[in-house]
């Protein structure tokens, strides 16, 4: 069980295009999914947390019109990457928080590498 | 800010070694350490979720204890094997409205 899909696995697209990727829970309700980037040999830094039916949450520093978070299920959010530019290439992954566990536990997805060139 | 620190950031052992990694954090307004595995190219995989100081958890040949009162905790690979081999990430979590916090990770290569 606590399976995340997120699709698409990789993407490469040209500077000022946008990029949609996907995350799903295939066997549990989320209310809450989180989105992570990560740099080359840095942590998964939190961009935004995806409550259902409500506005994302974003950390500081990263820009809400940039980053589109929607999550209008119960199993699926998705980050639109608007206008990207080479400087957003980076690995992004989803979580979903379980509403039964108590200690933030997060089911991840297995990432999208997006390239931007 | 709230800084979680892993160590080493690499290691290589051969197959049948035992090692152990280091995960510091925070020691003040604790409220769970999360260890994660992650194998190339899949999710990470939780491993742990420690919330007690002296917690001990054990899953098959991988264990981990929690220190919270100077903050830091092991993970420990009895015997590595090949398929043992993943990046080991640690995330604390400080609890209310708080987020999971990752260190960067110590990558671990088992040769056969």
């Amino acid at each position: 069980g606590a399976v995340v899909s997120q699709h698409p696995s990789w993407v490469i697209c040209k500077s000022g295009t946008s990029v949609k990727i996907e995350c799903r829970s295939l066997d549990f309700q989320a209310t809450t999914m989180f989105w992570y980037r990560q740099f080359p040999k840095q942590s998964l830094m939190l961009m935004a947390t995806s409550n259902e039916g409500s506005k994302a949450t974003y950390e500081q520093g990263v820009e809400k019109d940039k980053f589109l978070i929607n999550h209008a299920s119960l199993t699926l959010s998705t980050l639109t990457v608007t206008s990207a530019h080479p400087e957003d290439s980076s690995f992004y992954i989803c979580s979903a928080r379980d509403l039964g566990l108590s200690h933030n536990e997060q089911f991840f997805g297995p990432g999208t590498r997006l390239t931007v060139l | 800010i709230l800084n979680v620190e892993q160590s080493p950031q690499s290691l290589h052992v051969q197959e049948g070694d035992s090692t152990n990694f280091t995960c510091s954090f925070p020691s003040s307004n604790f409220y769970a350490l999360h260890w994660y595995r992650w194998e190339t190219a899949k999710s990470p995989e939780a491993l742990f979720v420690m919330t007690l100081n002296g917690d001990e958890k054990k899953k098959g040949r991988i264990s981990a204890t929690l220190n919270t009162k100077e903050g830091y905790s092991y993970l420990y690979i009895k015997g590595s094997q090949p398929e043992d081999s993943a990046t080991y990430l640690c995330a604390f979590y400080g609890g209310s409205q708080g987020n999971l916090i990752f260190g960067k990770g110590t990558k671990l290569s088992v040769k056969p």
